[in-house]
């Protein structure tokens, strides 16, 4: 079985705060992904990685950064959290090439409050 | 006009009801199709794709058309469990596009 694993479910920070969000996937996947999830928005792709070291903004990396140094692990930071960031985050892997369609497993999310 | 638009819901249904779900997508270049299945506070999780031919899996059929830009999903003899949000995915060239999901209630 396919195991995403993220490093908190719930998550409260205040603004201007620097905030990580970590991600480990255990399946070898090339691909990694990182969404917010917001009602009525659907996901939106914030940054993917293809590869280590690798990263292609998505449709809304403003605010966020992205790092990939190991193959398993993709982290998620926010320089300075802001109300706006406040959302659900979903982490995501998947094998083949990016783009390929290939199924996304997801995390279980990290629900992040910025006060 | 969002790129996968789907009808939010909520769909509220009784058991053994058919429901169907539609979705719409604007880029007619899109390669490949999925629908997947999300529980409250859970994540999401692939359903099935959907194949040009359309394809079945036990109760529910998938079916793609193309000239219209649309994908279907149809749910037979509903059951309690069944009760999610569907979310439709359409892969463009380089992006997974996921629409914003329609809630279905499944009630006894």
């Amino acid at each position: 079985d396919v195991k995403v694993t993220q490093s908190s479910r719930y998550l409260v920070k205040r603004t201007g705060e620097k905030v990580f969000l970590e991600c480990v996937q255990d399946m070898d996947h090339e691909n990694m992904f990182w969404y917010r999830q917001d009602p009525g928005l659907g996901l939106r792709l914030i940054y993917f990685s293809y590869d280590v070291k690798m990263k292609e903004k998505g449709d809304i990396p403003e605010g966020y950064s992205v790092s990939r140094e190991k193959k398993e692990r993709f982290s998620l930071i926010l320089e300075s959290a802001s109300t706006n960031q406040t959302s659900m985050y979903l982490c995501a892997s998947s094998r083949g090439l990016a783009g390929g369609g290939d199924e996304q497993f997801f995390g279980p999310g990290t629900r992040l409050t910025v006060l | 006009r969002k790129e996968v638009e789907q009808d939010p819901g909520p769909f509220n249904v009784p058991e053994g009801a058919t429901v169907a779900f539609n979705c719409t997508y604007s880029n007619s270049a899109s390669q490949s199709f999925f629908w997947y299945r999300q529980d409250c506070r859970k994540e999401p999780k692939l359903l099935m794709s959907v194949y040009s031919s359309g394809n079945e899996d036990g109760r529910f059929t998938a079916q793609l058309n193309r000239a219209s830009q649309y994908i279907s999903l149809l749910i037979r003899d509903s059951k309690l469990s069944d009760s999610a949000t569907y979310l439709c995915v359409v892969n463009d060239l380089n992006d997974m596009r996921f629409g914003a999901g329609t809630r279905l209630t499944v009630k006894p």
